[in-house]
């Protein structure tokens, strides 16, 4: 079973449109992250929900609008997409406290805008 | 804020090579500290971990310790195969009562040769 899935993990898609990556977790950890990895494989965090509730936004552009229907589901909304949004995207999860076991990532997925 | 820098790659070796890998981080605290491992394709997978000074972390043959005194995580395996081939991140985390975040460093590539 995979503890965190992503779907999809390959997304091409033109310019100014809008598209949702889903991410669900079966391991029932409390708070769940979106990372961004550029071309240069360097990860950023985006956002972080714990328990449903917004915890960690960085300086993401409003066009990416993170949503969390329940503690196991945490998908990603970019709206109007860009040239420069083209990255591979990682969902995680983790217990609630303190990061003593690390966060468990899904495969990702890349998003390549044209 | 908090940082992470690791050596640059990539790093290429024989096979049954010893391997190290630099990590040296900024923080204000007693951070929690990770290597992860990105094979080719695929998501991030926990390596190993260390949550205060002194601590080492092993698994698969890799270790690390824990050096509060020089701020370092120093990755290092005594014979290295092919299938080490990979992308090491070394990563911090601080847990603030607001969430956790991981906090990565550049990535450093291994190729391993025969």
């Amino acid at each position: 079973d995979t503890a965190v899935s992503q779907t999809p993990k390959y997304l091409v898609t033109q310019m100014g449109n809008d598209k949702s990556i889903k991410c669900e977790q079966n391991l029932g950890h409390d708070t769940m992250y979106w990372y961004k990895q550029d071309s240069k494989k360097f990860l950023k965090i985006m956002f972080s929900y714990n328990n449903k509730e917004l915890i960690i936004n960085e300086t993401v552009p409003n066009r990416f609008s993170p949503k969390s229907p329940d503690k196991a589901h945490l998908n990603l909304h970019i709206n109007s997409l860009e040239l420069g949004d083209s990255a591979v995207y990682f969902c995680a999860s983790s217990p609630p406290g303190r990061l003593l076991e690390g966060a468990f990532f899904g495969q990702g997925t890349r998003l390549t805008v044209v | 804020g908090d940082s992470v820098t690791q050596m640059e790659g990539p790093v290429t070796l024989s096979e049954e090579a010893f391997l190290t890998i630099n990590c040296t981080y900024t923080a204000t605290g007693y951070p929690s500290l990770f290597w992860y491992v990105q094979y080719p394709g695929e998501g991030l997978q926990l390596l190993l971990k260390a949550t205060k000074a002194d601590d080492k972390g092993s698994n698969k043959g890799f270790e690390a310790t824990y050096r509060k005194e020089t701020t370092s995580f120093h990755l290092e395996k005594g014979s290295v195969q092919v299938s080490d081939s990979a992308v090491y991140f070394c990563a911090l985390s601080f847990f603030t009562g607001g969430g956790n975040k991981l906090t990565f460093g550049t990535g450093t590539q291994l190729k391993v040769e025969l």
